[in-house]
């Protein structure tokens, strides 16, 4: 079945440093989105990529579909002590439902 | 506008104990979902209702895990037997639509569930 990879597990950066987390799929997705969980919270949706070489940015965050799709990127700039949090991939295959990778959890050092 | 709600938000039963989850998704959302989530884990997709009719169960452990949506709006999920492994939070999840762009999922905020 349809497998979802993100690396890397954790990441811990300083304040002010950057952060990527690549996501892979086994097979290519209709769509791929991305969620953040909080500690001890419940996965909130960032936003949904569609087309192909797609990228979008809110704010700090720039997110990439790949040209195959089946791979993705979140990069955060400057990270700040409230992108603390698991960040998780999940993508659609034809039909078939949300598959959700593992997660990035992402410690943020003041 | 009111998000998912579920409850209860924390339980804990002893092993081949029966256990009850209820959960109701935003209003006018016509998917239902519901996902274990165990510790370090992405969440896992349990079954998938589409108003009162199950779209996916395939992961659904059926010999002991149930699911319904009778009247298409709020759901409930039974665990019947608990096994120790069951100990995760339960996620439950809507959205506007299945596909397109207005699958977002909104989530509720989970029932934790310990098994001893």
């Amino acid at each position: 079945g349809q497998q979802v990879m993100q690396i890397p597990q954790y990441q811990h950066v300083q304040e002010g440093e950057d952060f990527t987390t690549y996501c892979n799929s086994s097979t290519t997705l209709s769509n791929i989105q991305w969620y953040k969980q909080r500690p001890g919270g419940h996965p909130v949706f960032l936003i949904q990529l569609v087309k192909s070489g797609e990228v979008k940015k809110q704010k700090r965050l720039t997110f990439q579909f790949g040209e195959a799709k089946k791979n993705s990127s979140l990069h955060i700039t400057a990270t700040q002590t409230t992108d603390v949090g698991t960040y998780f991939c999940a993508g659609h295959s034809g039909n078939t439902p949300l598959v959700f990778g593992k997660g990035t959890r992402l410690s943020v050092i003041a | 506008e009111a998000g998912v709600a579920q409850s209860p938000r924390y339980k804990i039963i002893e092993k081949r104990q029966s256990v009850a989850f209820w959960c109701n998704p935003i209003s006018g959302h016509a998917t239902l979902y519901w996902y274990q989530q165990i510790l370090g884990q992405g969440p896992k997709l349990l079954i998938q209702f589409q108003n009162n009719g199950v779209v996916d169960d395939s992961q659904l452990p059926k010999d002991r895990f149930s699911a319904e949506r009778l009247k298409g709006v709020d759901s409930t999920l039974k665990i019947q037997p608990a096994k120790l492994e069951d100990s995760a939070v339960y996620l439950c999840a809507s959205s506007f639509l299945a596909g397109g762009p207005y699958n977002e999922q909104f989530f509720g905020p989970g029932t934790r569930l310990t098994v001893l």
